[in-house]
C-alpha cells in the first residue's frame, strides 16, 4: 500500500455546497480507497475504486480515478454538518496494510 | 451492522507498566490489524495478523509489542513496558480478505504518565 497525498489540506464550506478533495499517488495501484475520520474516532471506509474503474458513486459520494495521472477525486454533494471530518485516500495492490497521509480536513458550516 | 469493538476506550498507565488493549473483530473476518495515531499526527500501521501469525509489522512494532488471538473472538495488543511516547490512539481493524475494505474500531486512547 502507499500513501496518498490529499489536497487541499483544509476545506471550509457552507452546508448544501459541494466539497471536492483530490488525491495523488506515486506508483501503480490495483485499487484506491477513501476513508473518513471524525474527530477522535476510528476510520470509516467510504468507497473503494479499482484500477479498471473510472468513476464510482455511493449515495452523495462520487469518486473518480485517473490512473494515467495517478490521481483520484472525492466529491461530496449537498454537504451536511455531519460531513465535517478528515478524509484520507490510500492505494495499493491489496487493501490490507494501509498507509495514510495527513488527509483533507473538511469543515461544513451550518 | 456488525462492528469492531475495542476496550477500554481510555486507558491510563504509568511508564514501565504493561498494558493490554483488546479488540473483538467482526466474526467472519480473517485479517486483523493494529494502527496507532499520536495526537495530531497520521494514522500509522503497526501490524497485520492472519492465520494466527504476524504477516507484516512496521518499524514501530518492536520487541515491546506483541499481538495475540487467544480465542476465536479476541485480538489483543500488548505493550510490555510502556513509554511516554506510546501515548496515542490505538485502532484495531479487520477485514474478510486482502482486497476488501478495512473495518476499524473506535480506538483505545492510551495515556502513559
Amino acid at each position: 500500500s502507499q500513501q496518498g497525498e490529499e489536497d487541499p489540506q483544509a476545506l471550509s464550506i457552507q452546508e448544501g455546497e459541494n466539497a471536492t478533495m483530490n488525491c495523488s499517488y506515486k506508483t501503480s495501484i490495483n485499487n484506491l480507497q477513501w476513508y473518513r475520520q471524525n474527530s477522535g474516532r476510528g476510520l470509516v471506509h467510504l468507497i473503494l475504486i479499482r484500477s479498471n474503474e473510472r468513476e464510482k458513486h455511493s449515495g452523495r459520494l462520487r469518486v473518480t480515478l485517473d490512473t494515467s495521472k495517478k490521481s483520484s477525486s472525492l466529491l461530496i454533494t449537498a454537504s451536511r454538518a455531519a460531513d465535517t471530518a478528515s478524509y484520507f485516500c490510500t492505494g495499493g495492490q491489496t487493501t490490507g496494510k494501509l498507509i495514510f497521509g495527513q488527509g483533507t480536513t473538511l469543515q461544513v458550516k451550518p | 451492522e456488525p462492528e469492531v469493538t475495542q476496550t477500554p476506550s481510555h486507558q491510563v498507565t504509568q511508564m514501565g507498566q504493561e498494558v493490554i488493549l483488546r479488540c473483538v473483530p467482526i466474526s467472519n473476518h480473517l485479517y486483523f490489524y493494529w494502527y496507532r495515531q499520536i495526537l495530531g499526527q497520521k494514522v500509522e500501521f503497526l501490524v497485520s495478523f492472519y492465520n494466527n501469525e504476524i504477516s507484516e509489522k512496521s518499524e514501530i512494532f518492536d520487541d515491546q509489542f506483541s499481538v495475540e488471538r487467544p480465542d476465536g473472538s479476541n485480538f489483543t495488543l500488548k505493550i510490555r513496558s510502556t513509554k511516554l511516547e506510546d501515548s496515542a490512539m490505538y485502532f484495531c481493524a479487520s477485514t474478510t480478505g486482502m482486497v476488501s475494505p478495512l473495518h476499524f474500531g473506535n480506538g483505545t486512547r492510551l495515556t502513559v504518565t
